[in-house]
């Protein structure tokens, strides 16, 4: 079965460093999002991406965070100048269309970073 | 705006118990309803979907209904496994979440014992 394939599985970062997780959606998959998840806490919404733009995302996605499809397989989420808060799970997700019921969201195992 | 509530966890049986994981939503209008796991070092992992009221949700071994009436969604299973041990997200999405992105609940945590 595809799946939604994400890299690194962990990534350690000095605060103030820039770092961008990388995201591999299925492949006949159209929008993609990423969620993030601090340690005992619950999934939180970060953005969704269609199109080639961004079609909504949450007050989390300040002016540090982007995302980018910088071809035709990779989704990045870049993180300009990482905090201490930063420090979570990410997850990428991915579904064939909107209105999650008949195209649920298919999502990767996480990249966890940790800010030092 | 919308939002899931679950029971709190962890939720402690042994193998064979009946399981019962609690989820109640507020939206406005008719979201999606989902259930995810997560199993240790991985990521979620979609158990099963219900997109209107009264649908019935299944898929290995569990069962969740969508209750409008009770804004409802629980989580059942007749027997668990030892295998099953996990944790349990419950999620909507649409119409007025704010376009497709999914709002989770706490997550619920299932110790089950052989």
């Amino acid at each position: 079965e595809p799946e939604v394939t994400q890299t690194p599985s962990h990534q350690v970062t000095q605060m103030g460093q820039e770092v961008i997780l990388r995201c591999v959606p299925i492949s006949n998959h159209l929008y993609f999002y990423w969620y993030r998840q601090i340690l005992g806490q619950k999934v939180e919404f970060l953005v969704s991406f269609y199109n080639n733009e961004i079609s909504e995302k949450s007050e989390i996605f300040d002016d540090q965070f982007s995302v980018e499809r910088p071809d035709g397989s990779n989704f990045t989420l870049k993180i300009r100048s990482t905090k201490l808060e930063d420090s979570a799970m990410y997850f990428c997700a991915s579904s064939e269309g909107p209105r999650g019921g008949n195209q649920p969201q298919h999502f990767g195992d996480g990249t966890r970073l940790s800010i030092l | 705006g919308d939002s899931v509530t679950q029971m709190e966890g962890p939720v402690t049986l042994s193998e064979e118990a009946f399981l019962t994981i609690n989820c109640t939503y507020t939206a406005t209008g008719y979201p999606s309803l989902f259930w995810y796991v997560q199993y240790p070092g991985e990521g979620l992992q979609l158990l099963l979907k219900a997109t209107k009221a009264d649908d019935k949700g299944s898929n290995k071994g569990f069962e969740a209904t969508y209750r409008k009436e009770t804004t409802s969604f629980h989580l059942e299973k007749g027997s668990v496994q030892v295998s099953d041990s996990a944790v349990y997200f419950c999620a909507l999405s649409g119409p007025h979440s704010g376009g497709d992105k999914l709002i989770f609940g706490t997550g619920t945590r299932l110790q089950v014992f052989p």
